[in-house]
C-alpha cells in the first residue's frame, strides 16, 4: 500500500522570507502523480502544485516550486517571499496513474504560521 | 479552474434523524467523485468512492448502510448520513475527478459540517 509521510507537523517562516516542507512516499508503482494542497481556516481544500512522476522537471507555480527525487521518493514544497496568506494546513498527496480515477493518499499534514 | 459546489455547508440536526449532503461539479463532468471526513487537526479520511451509474466503493472500516452514496449523474452525487448519532459529528468533504485537458486532478467541494446533538 503506498504511504505518504510529512515528518512536520508545525514550520513557522517569516514574511517575504523562503520555507520548505517535507514529504515523503512510499510505492512500488512507476507511474503517479504527486501533490500539495492547501486548506486554510475555511477548510477549503485548494491545489497548489502538482508533479507527474515521469517529468524531471520539478512543477513550478509562482512563488511555489516543489524538489522532487524520484529515486528517494521525496517530494518537497518550496514557498518563496513568504505571505500572511499562505498560512494554512498543508497536505502532500499521492495518486496512482491507472488511466480512470484512483484515489488520493494524503499525509498528515503540515502547520504553517507565517509571522511579521 | 473546475469548481465543485456542496450543500449544504452547515447542517445541525437531532440524533436520530438523516441528513443529506449534495456536492455538484458546476462546470465539469464527473465520472467519480469521493467522499472524505475530516476530524479536527487531522488528515483527509476517504469514505468511499462514488462511480456515475453505479454502486459506490467504500473504505474498509466505513459502513456503507450507515453512509449512503448515490451518484445519479455526471454533476451529481449525494452522501446520505442515516441516523445520524453525535459521534457521526465531523466535517465532509467532496472531490471530484476532473479528467479534462489541464487536469486528470481532484477538485474539492467547500466541506459541510455536521452536527449532531
Amino acid at each position: 500500500a503506498q504511504t505518504v509521510t510529512q515528518s512536520q507537523p508545525e514550520m513557522s517562516v517569516q514574511e517575504a522570507e523562503t520555507v520548505t516542507l517535507s514529504c515523503t512516499y512510499d510505492t512500488s508503482e512507476s507511474d503517479y502523480y504527486l501533490f500539495w494542497y492547501k486548506q486554510p481556516p475555511s477548510r477549503q481544500m485548494i491545489l497548489v502544485i502538482r508533479q507527474e512522476a515521469y517529468k524531471q522537471q520539478n512543477a513550478t507555480e509562482n512563488r511555489f516550486s516543489v524538489n522532487f527525487q524520484k529515486a528517494a521518493k521525496s517530494f518537497s514544497l518550496k514557498i518563496s517571499d513568504s505571505q500572511l496568506g499562505d498560512a494554512a494546513m498543508y497536505f502532500c498527496a499521492y495518486r496512482r496513474e491507472t488511466g480512470t480515477a484512483s484515489k488520493l493518499t494524503f499525509g498528515t499534514g503540515t502547520r504553517l504560521q507565517v509571522t511579521l | 479552474g473546475a469548481v465543485v459546489s456542496q450543500h449544504p455547508s452547515w447542517v445541525i440536526c437531532k440524533s436520530g434523524t438523516s441528513v443529506k449532503i449534495e456536492c455538484r461539479s458546476l462546470d465539469f463532468q464527473a465520472t467519480t467523485m469521493f467522499w472524505y471526513r475530516q476530524f479536527p487537526k487531522q488528515s483527509l479520511m476517504l469514505m468511499a468512492t462514488s462511480n456515475e451509474g453505479s454502486k459506490a466503493t467504500y473504505e474498509q472500516g466505513v459502513e456503507k448502510d450507515k453512509f449512503l452514496i448515490n451518484h445519479a449523474s455526471l454533476t451529481l452525487s449525494t452522501l446520505t448520513v442515516t441516523s445520524a448519532h453525535p459521534e457521526d459529528s465531523s466535517f465532509y468533504i467532496c472531490s471530484a475527478f476532473s479528467r479534462g485537458p489541464s487536469s486528470k486532478t481532484q477538485y474539492f467541494g467547500p466541506g459541510t459540517r455536521l452536527l449532531v446533538l
